[in-house]
């Protein structure tokens, strides 16, 4: 069964600052990987997603993530986070079935 | 830009009453899905249609929820009757041809039962 694993319940960074969330994956094969964002209220955004090739995937809005296969992870980063950064972030593993989600990392912007 | 459209937003009803929301994918997407989003927690997959075809309905309580697609378009999940628990966000979205195609998610309607 695929599953995805989101360590850090809330993050609280200072605008301008770097950021990192993290996730861990469970999936038999090769996956494919998206990470999404959900301000309040809202449907989701897709930010990036990981399909295969090159290792390190570029999104919308400044944000990249990496594909660890070996440590089973695909962690979100931005160099240098915005006030408008402030949302729900949810990674996502989807194979042969349709997407199964981490319980999300809610970032808090700090001025 | 082509968006999922979902109505209504946000719906109040009491316990035992009826409801049905309503999802119009992107024009050409022929996989349709409904989540459940409780707040707090990520979405968790209701029900996957490819064209008018349930392909996945194993996470869907079928002794109160059904979800239709009739002519592999538009979508409507019902409740009823609906329980105290069924209050959370319900998303829709679609996508190209199946789950490894990114998928487009609606606004979402918020429900609260009471």
């Amino acid at each position: 069964a695929q599953s995805v694993t989101q360590p850090d319940i809330h993050i609280t960074v200072s605008e301008g600052a770097s950021l990192e969330l993290r996730c861990n994956y469970s999936y038999g094969a090769t996956p494919y990987l998206f990470w999404y964002v959900q301000s309040p209220g809202q449907g989701l955004q897709l930010l990036l997603k990981y399909f295969s090739g090159d290792t390190l995937v570029q999104g919308i809005k400044g944000f990249e993530a990496e594909f660890k296969r070996s440590q089973s992870s695909f962690n979100l980063r931005k160099p240098s986070v915005h006030w408008s950064d402030a949302a729900e972030y949810f990674c996502a593993v989807s194979g042969r079935r349709a997407l199964t989600f981490g319980s999300g990392t809610r970032l808090q912007v700090q001025p | 830009e082509a968006e999922v459209a979902q109505s209504p937003r946000y719906k109040i009803t009491e316990k035992s009453q009826a409801v049905a929301f309503w999802c119009d994918p992107i024009s050409g997407h022929a996989t349709l899905y409904w989540y459940r989003q409780i707040l707090g927690q990520g979405p968790e997959l209701l029900v996957q249609f490819q064209d008018e075809s349930v392909v996945d309905d194993s996470q869907l309580p079928k002794d109160r929820f059904s979800a239709e697609r009739l002519k592999g378009v538009d979508s409507t999940l019902k409740i009823q009757p609906a329980e105290l628990g069924d209050s959370a966000m319900y998303l829709c979205a679609s996508s190209l041809q199946g789950p490894t195609y990114e998928q487009y998610f609606g606004p979402g309607t918020r429900l609260t039962v009471t």
